[in-house]
């Protein structure tokens, strides 16, 4: 599975919309964009994923650059609640292994 | 629909001890994925079940094992527990096919003393 890259920590207003990036300049043809975040001491909670096109539900919207090597996970009305650490892992959706990589992820902070 | 449940959510055991965790999927999903969760070392998989078969294995020392039973609920196993092993255990489980999406369970806190 190809490896991704965050910024360490991010700030946001609460209210504010927050622009979390992702680098995944190896990623294959075949690999998903999968976004966890994960409240202190709690188990990650699937957020969205998406393979090349824009994906948006309920929490959040995914946008995925043309070239598939980075994309942006948006929050557009952060809350206290959505202060977490999210992390960003490509897989192979289909066919591939149920192994989930994770890296270091993001440390959010939403201040009121 | 239920979401995935671990049992216990707290476990303190002491070194050599060796301690039985539980997980129970969501209803209709057949696999069944461990991770652990260190400070250190971050989020590592362990092993994923699929039909009471290993189907896939993480880079861990043979006293981790696990088991996945007909109804698909899992355990797992450490056997003489170090102090390192002190960890939060997640389970995920999902629907089975390879790549389909996983979902966490809360997780167990062992802490060896």
């Amino acid at each position: 599975d190809a490896k991704t890259t965050q910024p360490p920590s991010m700030d946001c207003a609460e209210g504010r919309a927050a622009n979390l990036p992702c680098n995944h300049s190896t990623i294959s043809g075949n690999e998903y964009v999968y976004w966890y975040r994960q409240i202190h001491s709690q188990g990650p909670q699937y957020i969205i994923h998406g393979l090349k096109n824009n994906e948006t539900n309920e929490m959040a919207s995914l946008i995925i650059t043309e070239d598939r090597k980075s994309s942006t996970l948006i929050l557009p009305h952060a809350t206290l609640r959505d202060t977490a650490v999210y992390y960003c892992i490509v897989r192979v959706a289909k066919g591939g292994s149920e192994k989930l990589v994770f890296g270091k992820g993001m440390k959010l902070t939403v201040n009121p | 629909k239920a979401g995935v449940t671990q049992t216990p959510r707290y476990l303190i055991k002491t070194r050599g001890q060796q301690v039985t965790l539980s997980c129970s999927p969501i209803s209709g999903h057949r696999s069944v994925s461990w991770y652990q969760q260190t400070p250190g070392q971050g989020l590592q998989f362990l092993f994923e079940y699929f039909s009471e078969t290993q189907r896939n294995k993480g880079n861990f020392p043979g006293r981790f094992s696990g088991r996945q039973f007909s109804n698909s609920r899992s355990e797992m196993n450490v056997s003489t527990l170090e102090l390192g092993d002190s960890a939060l255990y997640l389970c995920a489980s999902s629907l089975g096919t390879r790549g389909d999406t996983q979902y966490f369970g809360p997780g167990t806190r062992l802490t060896v003393l």
